[in-house]
């Protein structure tokens, strides 16, 4: 069974760092994408980035480019999710997905999703 | 472009049919995904691919990716089937994936 589980919650001040993980079990960590995914309070999903860990591949939203760092640690088939310096407007639940079986050329869904952190950055 | 536009708010008479609806450029190229989340719950992948539903997805659910827009189908709906819904694919680049805005479904 495809499990991927997320760090618990964390509360921030606006300027701090912060790194937030998601670890895999039961494929094979490397041979698929796995990808970040914002909600806001009250609002729809964002795709952030993504990173294939079988050769680091990784890509950014337009939107969150130079915001965030994805990684991945093969040998303990973890995936994180890194900001230097937080702001206010980072506060929302982070979701980690997983392609999984199903990618294809045409299609590449995420079928496997982590149970989402809470980021809250307040002063 | 790299957005997908979805209607807000869709309602359902409980047992009958309702279509939501997902329109963008990358569509000509992906297919989309849809996702179902309900309050306090992690996204849950319905249909995928041309019209294909993950083990344990209810036959009442079906896709439809000819052309654009895309459309999710629920065929009977049932309360439990209130929720928000979300559609997914590649960017027309391919390089990046983006999310519809969601279209929240009310069961009357």
């Amino acid at each position: 069974e495809v499990q991927l589980v997320q760090s618990g919650a964390e509360v921030k001040k606006p300027g701090e760092s912060l790194k937030i993980s998601c670890k895999s079990s039961g494929y094979s960590f490397t041979n698929y994408w796995i990808g970040w995914v914002r909600q806001m309070p009250g609002k729809g999903l964002e795709w952030m980035g993504i990173i294939y860990p079988g050769d680091s591949d990784t890509r950014y939203s337009p939107s969150f480019q130079g915001q965030i760092t994805i990684s991945a640690d093969k040998s303990i088939s973890t995936a994180y999710l890194q900001w230097s310096s937080l702001k206010a407007s980072d506060t929302a639940m982070y979701y980690c997905a997983s392609t999984g079986g199903y990618c294809s050329i045409t299609s590449c869904p995420f079928d496997s999703w982590g149970q989402g952190t809470l980021v809250t950055v307040s002063s | 472009s790299s957005e997908l536009t979805q209607d807000p708010a869709v309602s359902v008479a409980l047992g009958q049919t309702v279509r939501i609806t997902c329109q963008g450029d990358s569509l000509r190229s992906y297919y989309a995904s849809w996702y179902q989340q309900k309050p306090g719950q992690a996204p849950v992948l319905v249909i995928y691919d041309k019209n294909n539903r993950p083990s344990g997805i209810p036959d009442r659910f079906s896709g439809s990716s000819s052309g654009n827009p895309a459309s999710l189908t629920i065929t009977g709906a049932q309360a439990e089937d209130e929720a928000d819904y979300y559609c997914n694919s590649r960017d027309s680049s391919g390089n990046h994936w983006v999310f519809g805005g969601g279209t929240k479904l009310t069961v009357l």
